[in-house]
């Protein structure tokens, strides 16, 4: 019973390099979503994906890319890390195929990225 | 321009005493409010939520308050426990087309239960 599951925990980069963020839900929820999370800026949306095959700008989009890779599985990528990037970023799915109570998100554990 | 509010970024109670966070938001399409825990170290899990057209709704020692006319909701805590302390986020839920929906966050209070 996994849910949502985030690799890799913890990460250091260095100023340019790449990297992937992977996510991945058990749950087959429609809707996957990349937060990152800043002290005292609450969670900010990067991406989501309404659906397999879509994906969308979130609120703060720039310096990301996203690949749905299929319905379970949705990556987040810095192609070039710059330090205001360092932050915790969280993954999270939902659905509403099962009615109000479960309009709310799953969220993974979070990635906790710093960029030198 | 922010749209969800929490004013308070950190509260402080005594064990046994209720707790009162509150929201702001500013679009009047929201449709729904929740409200999430965070733990350090840990993704936010969800908490209580309220739809639109309601004015309260309570689940075990939380309970949540929606007053749409002034735009400002309320989780309250009774009775407080230590192992309530944590970031509470306020958060609200809005069509944004077709079956997507998206959370907007408030920025979250620490909430601090005393023993």
């Amino acid at each position: 019973n996994a849910g949502v599951t985030q690799t890799p925990k913890f990460q250091v980069l260095k100023t340019g390099q790449s990297m992937t963020l992977q996510c991945a839900q058990d749950m087959n929820h429609n809707s996957m979503y990349w937060y990152r999370q800043d002290p005292g800026m609450g969670l900010r949306l990067i991406y989501y994906s309404a659906s397999e095959g879509t994906t969308d700008k979130g609120e703060v989009p720039n310096g990301y890319n996203v690949s749905r890779l299929n319905k379970r599985e949705f990556s987040l990528r810095l192609e070039s890390a710059a330090p205001s990037q360092t932050s915790v970023y969280f993954c999270a799915s939902s659905t509403r195929s099962q009615g109000p109570s479960n309009y709310g998100y799953t969220f993974g554990s979070g990635t906790r990225l710093t960029v030198v | 321009d922010q749209q969800v509010k929490q004013n308070s970024p950190s509260l402080s109670v005594q064990e046994g005493r209720i707790s009162i966070l509150n929201c702001d938001y500013t679009n009047s399409m929201f449709d729904y409010f929740l409200w999430y825990k965070k733990y350090p170290a840990e993704g936010p899990t969800f908490l209580i939520s309220i739809s639109s057209i309601k004015d309260k709704n309570e689940d075990g020692r939380f309970t949540v308050f929606l007053n749409k006319s002034a735009k400002h909701l309320s989780l309250h805590i009774v009775p407080s426990q230590p192992g309530d302390s944590a970031v509470y986020f306020c958060a609200a839920l809005m069509n944004s087309g077709g079956s997507n929906y998206k959370l907007t966050f408030g920025k979250g209070t620490l909430l601090t239960v005393n023993p």
